[in-house]
């Protein structure tokens, strides 16, 4: 079945610092992919749609210079929190869908990320 | 505007007890309906994606139903087990958005050994 893979799966940083999480879809080519947050015993939050190939979408309230996404390949987004501070420790997930058999198979969550901010 | 619900929003069951999980949708106008779990601290799982033109799917001990003209689906979990506890989460994408997957806050469950 299809897989996304997302790493780190954890990962502390200081504050002022930047830290990328990258999403693969290892089986799959997906030409949009999905970052979520989410916050302890809350619900997913959308936070963009990454695009390949062009600019990603950000959700209202989403600070596109704060988090930013590339989508530089069809297996392949990376969304980097820069100069991350506190407020931004979180749970981040991504998710994917097969550009061809979306519709068929489904969406296809990573594992998440977990960002602590010290 | 789509909207997704779902009830209850925690449940706690003795093992082996069958049980089902509610979705229900504002806009009738999908194209499918996914139900997912998800542990604590882990990402999504996928369980069943349900295809509008399907009433029901299933995969071993879940069955997954969809009434699109009542905007509704409904997960069963045959006798439930310790394992099954986690949330659970039913989702539609919008097409019109990108797909973009609009969430219900989720069923807790717990299943007591």
């Amino acid at each position: 079945g299809a897989v996304v893979s997302q790493h780190p799966s954890r990962v502390i940083c200081k504050s002022g610092t930047s830290v990328k999480i990258e999403c693969r879809s290892l089986d799959f080519q997906a030409t949009t992919m999905f970052w979520y947050r989410q916050f302890p015993k809350q619900s997913l939050m959308l936070m963009a749609t990454s695009n390949e190939g062009s600019k990603a979408t950000y959700e209202q309230g989403v600070e596109k210079d704060k988090f930013l996404i590339n989508h530089a390949s069809l297996t392949l987004s990376t969304l980097t929190v820069t100069s991350a501070h506190p407020e931004d420790s979180s749970f981040y997930i991504c998710s994917a869908r097969d550009a061809v058999q979306g519709s068929r198979y489904g969406y296809t969550f990573g594992s998440g990320t977990r960002l602590t901010v010290v | 505007k789509q909207e997704v619900t779902q009830i209850p929003a925690a449940l706690s069951v003795p093992e082996g007890e069958n049980l089902v999980l509610n979705c229900s949708f504002t806009d009738s106008a999908i194209y499918n309906l996914q139900w997912f779990r998800q542990d604590p601290g882990k990402g999504l799982t996928s369980l069943l994606l349900i295809q509008s033109s399907q009433r029901e799917q299933t995969s071993g001990r879940l069955n997954a139903s969809l009434d699109k003209s009542s905007g509704r689906s409904t997960l069963y979990i045959a006798a439930s087990q310790p394992g099954d506890s986690a949330t659970y989460l039913c989702a539609v994408p919008i097409r019109e958005y990108g797909n973009k997957l609009v969430f219900g806050a989720g069923t807790i469950l717990r299943v007591k050994s």
